[in-house]
């Protein structure tokens, strides 16, 4: 399976700031995903980075947030925007080749906000 | 839409007994279905998948599952617990189209007593 690897592996932030986590990925990957996992909680898909387009995000997620880049087929950034304490998670990028295959997940940015 | 259920969020058995972890889904269109398991401080890692065909499925560290279609589940089995099994298991849905992202249930906390 692909190699992923995000950057960084953990930060702790200020309350108003922003911060950049990437994933990169070792293949050409169809797919890439990003999910939160809250303290203690399961994973919830935050959106779809689509390569060369806007991503898709899912109910409760918008761009002004959690703005995503997709420039090519190994590479994604998510933009944690304008952070409060709530935002304080885990952030998982994952990869994915045909429908039929799973999904791959790199270890996380644990993200801690003051 | 897609949901799943685990029941259970904890779940302790004895070194070397059963292992039964469960998961329900439910889904309007034939899904495709995971189980991952996250260590402390770790990512996700795929245990097993199903998509079509066999629905009995074998995973790594002698895990397996068995798909069924009426009861709508995907229970997780391992005939013999070891310590090293403790970890949070989570089971998660996608309908298989070509964008989708996974659907994951609460997680299981399995613990493994001495």
């Amino acid at each position: 399976s692909a190699v992923i690897s995000q950057k960084p592996s953990r930060d702790i932030c200020q309350r108003g700031t922003s911060l950049t986590i990437q994933c990169q990925v070792d293949s050409q990957v169809t797919m890439m995903f990003w999910y939160r996992q809250q303290p203690g909680q399961s994973l919830t898909l935050i959106a779809t980075a689509n390569q060369g387009s806007e991503a898709t995000y899912e109910s409760g997620f918008v761009i002004d947030k959690f703005p995503i880049s997709r420039p090519n087929l190994t590479f994604s950034t998510l933009t944690v925007s304008n952070m409060s304490p709530e935002d304080s998670s885990i952030y998982l990028c994952s990869v994915r080749g045909t429908a039929d295959q799973p999904q791959h997940f790199g270890d996380g940015t644990r993200l801690s906000i003051l | 839409a897609q949901s799943v259920t685990q029941l259970g969020s904890h779940v302790s058995v004895s070194e070397g007994a059963l292992v039964l972890l469960r998961c329900n889904y439910s889904s309007s269109v034939p899904p495709y279905l995971f189980w991952y398991v996250q260590y402390p401080n770790q990512g996700l890692q795929l245990l097993l998948k199903y998509t079509t065909g066999a629905t009995l499925v074998k995973g790594i560290n002698g895990f397996e599952a068995e798909f069924k279609k009426s009861e709508t589940s995907f229970h997780l089995t391992k005939p013999s617990a070891h310590m090293s099994d403790a970890a949070e298991y989570f089971c998660a849905v996608s309908t298989g189209g070509g964008a989708d992202g996974l659907t994951f249930g609460k997680g299981t906390h399995l613990i493994i007593q001495p």
